[in-house]
Order: C-alpha cells, then structure tokens, then sequence
C-alpha cells in the first residue's frame, strides 16, 4: 500500500503542552500536506509543505520535511482543547495519499 | 454554498441496492476528488476529474462503482448492488488547479456516511 504511516496512532497530552505527530512513505514526497479532522466532519487543510523546502510555520503550526527520508513532522505547540481531533498527511502533486492519522486529545 | 457540499449526509442502504451520492464543488474549481474512509482509517483516494474528464480511477475498488462529471461541476458517486464492505465515509474535495506547476490545497464537503445493512 501507498498510504503513508503515522505516528503515533493516539496522543493524549495536558493543554499547554506541544504535541508531535510524524508520518513517512514508501514512495517518494511530492508536496506534502497536513489535514485535520474533528469527529464526523470533513478534513481541514492546515499547512502544505513543497518538496523543496525543509520548514514551515503558520500561527502555532510548525512542520519539518526530509525528502531524503521521505518523511515529515507536525508540531503544535501550546495546544488547547479545541486542537483535540485526528492529524493526517497527505502526499501527492494530484490525488492525495492520506496517513492512518494520528487522534489527539488535549486534556484541560 | 462557500464550501464543498456533500448529499446526503447520511444513507442507510439495503445489501443489493443502488445508491447516489452528490458532490456540490466549490464554484470555478477544477479539480474533484472522491476518498473513501473507513471508520479509525485515513481517506483513500478512489477517483479524480479534471473538469468532465475522469483522468484517474485507480482507486475504484470494483466495477460496481462508478464516477461522472457530466458538466464538469457537480459530481455524482454511484454504487450499484451495495454490499456491507461498503459501508464508509465517502468524501468529496475539490481545488483550483493551475496547472502541474502549483500544487494547491483541497477542500473537503463534510462527507456522505453510508451504511449498508
């Protein structure tokens, strides 16, 4: 399968906290981007990273890419409550191949 | 609408039988996507328009589902003769595409939850 994996599957955190999420794939990286998705809603886009660059940031988002690796890294950092939801990647210039997703529960 | 809308939002289906699922594309996009996603499961790519041309339907699990774009807005995800392994989330997105150069972010309709009993 090309689905990407990720992890880890669930993370259970305090607020306040960050939280890392990290998916790689068996095929190479063309474009990668992070999804979010609040139970039995559809997914949100949050941040795309080209395969040419390393790092990214937008508001409390950080994300990492490594071509070489083929792998990349979500980091929230001071999360809140309302960040509770599960995290995909997903990989492709055209159709997307999505992670497994990783839940995360931030805890008051 | 703003956003990619999905109908119904929830069907329960009797094994055996057909169903229809909508997708409203934002207005202008000319990309369209249709994933299946499986409850705990990450979306999995099943078919992809280029305004009316269907240019990949790798994902397509059997030839009892079939995808069009007859105008090259809304599309309609048929499934013929239901079975339970059927049952998922299916989801539609679409983008504004300009070409291979750019590679732009896709927005996702809220889904269509299928269950097939």
């Amino acid at each position: 399968s090309q689905q990407g994996e990720e992890d880890p599957q669930a993370l259970s955190i305090q607020e306040g906290e960050n939280a890392t999420m990290n998916c790689s794939y068996k095929t190479s990286i063309n474009n990668l981007q992070w999804y979010r998705q609040n139970s039995g809603r559809g997914l949100v886009h949050l941040i795309l990273i080209r395969s040419n660059e390393r790092e990214k940031h937008s508001g409390r988002l950080r994300v990492t890419l490594d071509t070489s690796k083929k792998s990349s890294s979500l980091l929230i950092t001071a999360s809140r409550a309302a960040d509770t939801a599960s995290y995909f990647c997903a990989n492709g210039a055209q159709k997307l191949v999505f992670g497994q997703g990783t839940r995360l529960t931030i805890n008051p | 609408g703003a956003g990619v809308s999905q109908s119904p939002r929830y069907k329960v289906a009797k094994r055996g039988q057909d169903v229809a699922l909508r997708c409203d594309p934002i207005s202008g996009h000319v990309s369209l996507f249709w994933y299946q996603q499986a409850l705990g499961q990450g979306p999995e790519f099943l078919t992809y328009f280029q305004n009316e041309a269907q240019l990949d339907k790798s994902g397509l699990p059997s030839d009892r589902f079939f995808a069009e774009r007859p105008e090259g807005s809304v599309s309609t995800l048929k499934i013929q003769r239901t079975q339970q392994e059927d049952s998922a989330v299916y989801l539609c997105a679409s983008s504004l595409r300009l070409g291979q150069i750019l590679n732009t972010e896709a927005f996702f309709g809220q889904g269509t939850r299928l269950t097939v009993v």
